[in-house]
């Protein structure tokens, strides 16, 4: 069966530091892969995805940035962190041709 | 502009009764809808999705209804039960090239009451 895993599970950065969320997917092949950021009491925003490897699509204008190494390996990172890069950020993957997505435990961030 | 929002932000219920989340969307052009399930600190869970050429489907307690005519979608739960309580998010599914985006409504807290 898929697995999918992120990591930290939580983090604490002062404001301009870097960033590096990680997140694998385990069970699969050529997913389709996806990282989004949910503030506190909203949904759900898309950030970034990918449909395969070197292959990234951005969403949203922001400090933040998407890579994907490995085929089943997908990293956003920021040079620089802000005071409103703080939240849930969660990584998804799908099977091309199909709705579903399936999400990961997520990462809670807090930039001080 | 495209968005999925929800009637209700909150809905309280007892133990063993059914529930009732609402979603209106306003893009036409979304090719399914899906049901998620988020409770406190995790990810997301898939519940259910439906076909835009569908007017409804069933899971396991659940069923989703889909009315094109109003664009709205409701996700029935029955016999709701304490593991239910959870934020529900609908999100419309959109095809673009071999990638379908979900856009997300803001969610409904779902509260059971035992």
């Amino acid at each position: 069966s898929q697995t999918i895993h992120q990591w930290p599970a939580t983090l604490v950065q002062p404001v301009g530091s870097p960033l590096s969320l990680e997140c694998t997917v385990e069970g699969t092949s050529n997913p389709n892969l996806y990282w989004y950021r949910q503030a506190a009491g909203r949904g759900l925003q898309l950030l970034f995805y990918s449909v395969g490897i070197g292959q990234i699509s951005s969403e949203v204008p922001q400090n933040l940035s998407a890579s994907r190494p490995q085929d089943r390996q997908f990293i956003l990172s920021s040079k620089k962190l802000l005071l409103s890069d703080s939240g849930f950020y969660l990584c998804a993957w799908k099977l091309g041709g199909v709705s579903e997505q399936y999400f990961g435990p997520g990462t809670r961030l807090t930039v001080t | 502009g495209e968005s999925v929002g929800l009637h209700l932000p909150t809905l309280s219920v007892q133990e063993g009764d059914n529930s009732i989340i609402n979603c209106a969307y306003s893009n036409s052009a979304s090719d399914y809808f899906i049901w998620y399930k988020q409770e406190s600190g995790k990810g997301p869970q898939f519940i259910i999705d439906i076909r835009s050429n569908m007017d409804k489907r069933q899971g396991q307690r659940v069923t989703v209804l889909l009315n094109k005519t109003v664009k709205h979608l409701s996700l029935q739960i029955a016999a709701t039960q304490p593991g239910d309580s959870a934020v529900y998010f609908c999100a419309e599914s959109r095809r673009g090239g071999s990638n379908y985006k979900l856009t997300f409504g803001k969610g409904t807290l779902l509260t059971v009451n035992p």
